[in-house]
Formats: C-alpha cells, structure tokens, sequence
C-alpha cells in the first residue's frame, strides 16, 4: 500500500496570513492531485501535478511536486475565511489508482 | 461542474437494517468508486468498478456489497447495519481514458447506526 502523509494536520490561522502544507511519502507517484472538502460535501479536485519539479498557480493556491516524485506542497498567500477546509493529497500509482494523505484541517478566521 | 448523485444525503437507522446507498453520475465514466471517511479524516477506498458488471474490492475491508449493471449507476448495500458501520461514504467516477485518474466526488451518505 502507498501511504501518503499530509503535515500539519491542524492549521489554524488569521485572515491574510500565508501557508503551507506538505504531503510526503517513500513512494513514486505517476501524478499527485490536491482536493478540498467542505463540510457534509465531497471532496473537489483543485489541481493535478505530473511532471517532477513542476509548479502550478491557481489564483493565491501554489502547488509544486518535488523532483523526485514522491512529496509535494501547497502554498497560500494571504490567506482567506473562504479557504476553510479539509485539503487532502492524492497520489495516483499503477492501475490508475488513487491513495489519499490523511488531510490537513485549515481554519481561516477573519 | 460533475454531476454525481448520492442518496440519502443522512441515514439513521437502527442495528440489522438492510440499507442500499444510491450513486448515479451522468458523465458516462467507466470507472466508478466508494469510499469511506470518518469526519475529516482520509478517504479509504472500499469498492470499486470499471464498467457494467465489473466490481472489485478495495484496500479497506468492508461488509457491503456492490454492483454495477448500469454505468451511471453504483448502488452500495450492507445487508444488516452495525454501529461500526457508522461513516461517511463517498462516491466517486473518473473519465475513461483520463491519464491521471482524476476523480469527481458525490456529496456524500453520511450514516448513523444506533
């Protein structure tokens, strides 16, 4: 089994501050995927990363895959009450399957 | 935005009920999944399907039961309800062909067994 491992697990933080979250594992993922979840709702895939190194921009949401494949972070500036959440990493492995990190609890207040 | 369907939305019911969780996704994806989540914690995969009549057990051992005759639809059974039973569960498809497995979550069922 892929384990993934997500830190911090708890974040709670002021309006306009920045962030960081990290999903780490011994493992080789062919592609890692951010989601966040609500609430009573399902989880909402944010960004998808494929290529070792790579960094993509999502508004203030900053994703970047290590070189190595197996780690990657989410960074957010200044942070907002409407980015409260559960985020959770992904990894896809052979078989087109995916492991979920256990999450990282977020709460901005205003 | 992903059409995927789950009802109930709440379930609660008493031990040694037989209960079936609906999913229906309009997308046409082949592949569809359940997991199980307790509140805010990570997603265990239970069950999963790659088309009609196609249905596999998934890492986390689960009493419930699954199948797929049609591919919107990926009803989920337990035959006789425990507390233990007591989760969140989510459905989920992915598109046919898509490289990364990106999946498309229902809003989930979230149940109570007293």
């Amino acid at each position: 089994t892929q384990l993934l491992e997500q830190s911090p697990q708890f974040l709670s933080i002021q309006e306009g501050e920045n962030l960081t979250v990290y999903c780490n594992s011994s493992s080789v993922f062919s592609s890692l995927q951010w989601y966040r979840q609500e609430p009573g709702e399902g989880p909402v895939l944010l960004v998808t990363v494929v290529t070792g190194g790579e960094v993509k921009k999502l508004k203030r949401l900053t994703f970047q895959f290590g070189d190595a494949r197996k780690d990657s972070s989410l960074h957010i500036t200044a942070a907002q009450p409407g980015d409260t959440g559960l985020y959770l990493c992904a990894g896809a492995y052979a078989g087109n399957m995916l492991t979920f990190g256990g999450g990282t609890r977020l709460m901005v207040k205003p | 935005e992903a059409d995927i369907y789950q009802t109930p939305r709440y379930l609660v019911i008493g031990t040694g009920k037989k209960i079936t969780l609906e999913c229906s996704q309009t997308m046409g994806h082949d592949k569809m999944y359940w997991y199980q989540q307790d509140p805010g914690m990570e997603l265990h995969l239970i069950h999963y399907s790659y088309g009609v009549n196609s249905t596999e057990k998934g890492d986390l051992s689960s009493e419930s039961t699954v199948s797929r005759i049609r591919t919107e639809h990926f009803p989920l059974t337990l035959e006789s309800a425990r507390p233990s039973h007591t989760s969140q569960y989510l459905c989920a498809s992915s598109e046919p062909g898509g490289p990364y497995n990106e999946q498309f979550f229902g809003p989930g069922t979230r149940l109570t067994v007293l």
